[in-house]
């Protein structure tokens, strides 16, 4: 069974810091890319970034590029979104999903970015 | 970018009843293989955000056969023939034909009248 575990949200003033990490199982994580996806309840779903399966590739949203940056240790089958100058407009439920097309989803951590 | 856009987004349902929803892209889904590459989700109050339906009209694993999806082009629809309690959630439509971005639609809030 497929499992992806998100940690590292939290409270964070504007122009912090954080980092997220994905822990997956029940598949074999080098084969897949991973992506990033926040929700909040007035924008919806948005697409965040996306790392190809063997760390060589990323792609990233016009809205957090040159702020945020996916990467992934396939030694641990985990994938991390690094995030810095963060904004109020940020502030969101943050999902990591296995591949390019979402196959499978976690549950998310809330980032909270206080104006 | 290519804007997803769904309609209606708000959906009361009557329980055994049938229910549809639509989702229009700014351009043609179809990719250069031919393949359509528009993805359907369920969010369920409290859980993750699930893959119902890939490539318009492919079922995941698992999911009823009361969901289906269809279309062609810059339109699509997701209809559930009998709706149940179970399916109260925001329902989503994505495309990752031209990507980057991945882009969804706004969200349709299917609820029990």
């Amino acid at each position: 069974e497929v499992q992806l575990l998100e940690s590292g949200g939290g409270l964070v003033q504007p122009g912090g810091s954080l980092r997220l990490s994905c822990a997956a199982s029940g598949f074999t994580f080098s084969d897949y890319d991973m992506s990033w996806v926040r929700r909040t309840p007035g924008k919806g779903l948005e697409w965040v970034a996306t790392i190809n399966h063997r760390d060589d590739n990323t792609f990233y949203a016009d809205s957090v590029k040159g702020r945020f940056t996916i990467s992934r240790d396939n030694s641990k089958n985990t994938a991390y979104l690094q995030m810095h100058s963060l904004r109020v407009e940020d502030t969101a439920v943050y999902h990591c999903a296995q591949g390019g097309w979402l196959d499978f989803w976690g549950l998310g951590t809330l980032v909270t970015v206080p104006s | 970018d290519v804007v997803m856009t769904q309609s209606p987004l708000s959906l009361p349902v009557t329980l055994g009843q049938p229910a549809s929803i639509s989702c229009r892209s700014s351009q043609s889904l179809v990719a250069n293989d031919g393949y359509i590459y528009l993805n359907w989700f369920q969010q369920r109050p409290g859980q993750s955000p699930r893959r119902l339906i890939y490539k318009v009209s492919n079922r995941d694993s698992g999911v009823p056969d009361r969901f289906s999806g269809s279309g062609s082009g810059t339109d699509f629809t997701l209809k559930i023939s009998r709706v149940e309690a179970e399916d109260v959630g925001v329902y989503y439509c994505m495309q990752v034909t031209h990507w980057p971005p991945i882009t969804f639609g706004q969200g349709t809030r299917l609820e029990i009248k």
